[in-house]
């Protein structure tokens, strides 16, 4: 059982916006920055948002991240089929004194 | 140009004490604010955070595991030791080593496959 809970799977067809989100508690998403990474299979995690709402360089503005209270989410906009992918949150636990991830979001692009 | 890569047994026994080595480059581990820490994913399953260790040497440890692991880091070799005891099945996993800054845990090495079986 994962600290942060994100919905299992999303999907959406090309084109369309689609949203993940990510609720926690007051010890992590409510007290610090909240991180976004994109997995394909066999491959590690790739960072897609960091602070909340930063997109690294070469992350496309497409994705985008938002943080209200205990919870965070992240857009997708202009879905591709290069989308398809599984999406995790993380961010700090102070109760824990450590990183916390969310349970995964697999994305389908129908 | 910031890179870490894993290395270790991929293959060991249930009881057997697991150590796996972080060598990265492109930054100090003595530099103020930095980290590296370690992250399992077993087969098809989420991101488990495990451990951490910073540039002032002080650490963390994921409260479900602390009894058995230990992190430690050798600057002048820029690599990040992560041993875990008491090996079990479940420990299946592929293992992580991340490095820890003011954009989080952003640089993630390739990943090295455990597989604990006798």
């Amino acid at each position: 059982q994962s600290v942060l809970t994100q919905s299992p799977s999303a999907s959406g067809t090309p084109g369309q916006r689609v949203t993940i989100s990510c609720s926690g508690s007051s010890s992590n998403i409510g007290d610090n920055n909240v991180y976004w990474y994109q997995q394909f299979p066999g491959t590690a995690p790739k960072p897609l948002i960091y602070r909340n709402s930063q997109r690294p360089s070469g992350v496309p503005d497409r994705f985008s991240g938002s943080k209200s209270g205990t919870s965070a989410s992240l857009a997708i906009s202009g879905l591709r089929s290069e989308d398809e992918a599984d999406y995790y949150c993380a961010t700090w636990d102070d109760s824990l004194s450590g990183w916390v991830f969310g349970g995964g979001t697999k994305l389908t692009v129908l | 140009q910031i890179t870490l890569k894993e290395s270790g047994p991929t293959l060991v026994k249930p009881t057997q004490t697991l150590t796996l080595t972080c060598t990265f480059s492109g930054f100090s581990l003595s530099s103020s604010g930095v980290g590296v820490g370690w992250i399992r994913q077993p087969p098809g399953k989420a991101l488990e955070w495990l451990a951490i260790i910073y540039w002032d040497d002080h650490h963390r440890y994921s409260p479900s595991l602390r009894s058995r692991l230990t992190i430690t880091k050798d600057t002048s070799k820029n690599q990040v030791v992560l041993t875990m005891t008491n090996m079990d099945p479940l420990d299946t996993a592929t293992y992580y080593c991340a490095h820890s800054g003011d954009w989080g845990l952003h640089y993630w090495g390739q990943g090295t496959l455990v597989t604990v079986s006798s």
